[in-house]
Parts: structure tokens; sequence; C-alpha cells
């Protein structure tokens, strides 16, 4: 079993639409969770840690719910500037980090 | 966050030679990574650069193929041996803090296909 598992996508979805991805993990002693955006031909950039209460920067919303083991994020009023991979990261006490594969998002005109 | 230099940005080599990617941070950072990420997939975790001693490989990775050094705190280097077309992909370093709950910042990747 992988450790992070996240929608394959590829999620199209109109502008001013309000679209989200989840991300479940396999291990219950995972530490801290991130979310990444990461543009065609460039490097991963932080979008936003996620923290145990959930927390929002603007129009997303990160969540984890450690019972079900996933996280999630929601991004609202999508905008053409949001098409982008996002990628979920978990990582644990061992300073370990574990990518999923990435969800593919385009906003359409 | 650090400010990750990567050089080179993007190299076209012939089969059978070598090239070594350098990773420089505008200060002293606790972790460093390397990735390799091909077209079309998620990041793959290549070494784990340890300052003044042996970069930790992982599965699927050796040193030989992918030799790597961390002289100091803001400072990694990771050379391609022996290159084939397989090996045609983007290089990431990443850095991170100690901590468990630093996330990791990336280098901007070096482009690298091999003829």
């Amino acid at each position: 079993r992988k450790e992070v598992e996240q929608d394959p996508g590829p999620f199209n979805v109109p502008e001013g639409a309000t679209v989200a991805f989840n991300c479940t993990y396999s291990n219950s002693a995972s530490q801290s969770f991130f979310w990444y955006r990461q543009d065609c031909r460039k490097e991963p950039k932080l979008l936003m840690s996620v923290y145990s209460s959930g927390n929002e920067d603007g129009r997303f919303t990160a969540q984890l719910n450690r019972a079900s083991q996933y996280i999630s994020l929601l991004i609202r009023d999508s905008k053409l500037s949001d098409s982008a991979t996002y990628l979920c990261v978990v990582s644990n006490t061992g300073n370990q980090f574990y990518f999923g594969t990435g969800t593919s998002l385009t906003v359409i005109p | 966050s650090a400010v990750i230099s990567q050089k080179p940005s993007r190299d076209i080599c012939q089969r059978g030679t070598s090239l070594t990617i350098q990773c420089q941070v505008d200060s002293q950072v606790t972790m460093m990574f390397w990735y390799r990420q091909q077209p079309g997939q998620s990041l793959t975790l290549i070494a784990t650069a340890n300052q003044g001693s042996e970069a930790t490989y992982e599965s699927g990775f050796v040193i030989d193929k992918f030799p790597i050094s961390r002289p100091n705190l803001t400072f990694s280097t990771l050379t391609v041996s022996n290159m084939s077309p397989e090996d045609s992909s983007i290089y990431l370093c990443s850095v991170a803090g100690g901590g468990s709950n630093q996330p990791q910042h990336f280098g901007d990747g070096t482009r690298l296909s091999i003829l």
C-alpha cells in the first residue's frame, strides 16, 4: 500500500466553481501534512501546511481527519490561475516525506 | 523561506557522460534532499544529503550512479554518472528545517536530456 494516495484527477472545472481534493495516508503516526502546487515544468511550491484544527488561506481551505487518515484541500471561486497539479505531502517524525502522485486541475473559462 | 539556487537549469548530454548539479542555499539548513521527476510522474526521492557524511540513498538508487556531496550546511551536489536516455528527467534539490513540522522548499530544478 502506498504511503500517500490522491485522487488521480484530472479535474476540469469552470471558473468560479468550488473543487475539493482528497488525499489518504497509511501511517497513523504521520506528524505533518502539506499541500504543494506544481505548475507545468516548474518545481513544487508550498501552498499551505495542514493543521489539526483545519486552516484557511483566502480561497483555500485545508482539513485533516486523523481518525480516517485523510487530508483535503478545498478551492473556492476557482480562477484560471489555479490550474496546476496539487501534491499532497505527509511527513513523519523521522523527517521522511512522502509525496502523492498529484491531482491535475484545469480551470476552464 | 530559504532561497535555493540550482545549476545548471537545463542541459543536454551525450550518453556515457556525467553531469554534476549544484544546489546552493542562502542560509544554513538541516535537511537537503535530491529528487527526480520523470515526465508526467510525481517526485521520487533519490537520497538525503547528510552534512559531513555519506548520503542516505533510497531503494533503487546507488552511490556509484548518483554520488552526492554535502560539504557544509548551505551546499550540495548531485552527479548523474554514466548517463543513459533513461536518466532524462528533472532533478530537484530541496531543503527543510530539522523539525518534523517543517515543509520542504525546492530549487527550480535541472532539466536533463540525454541523447
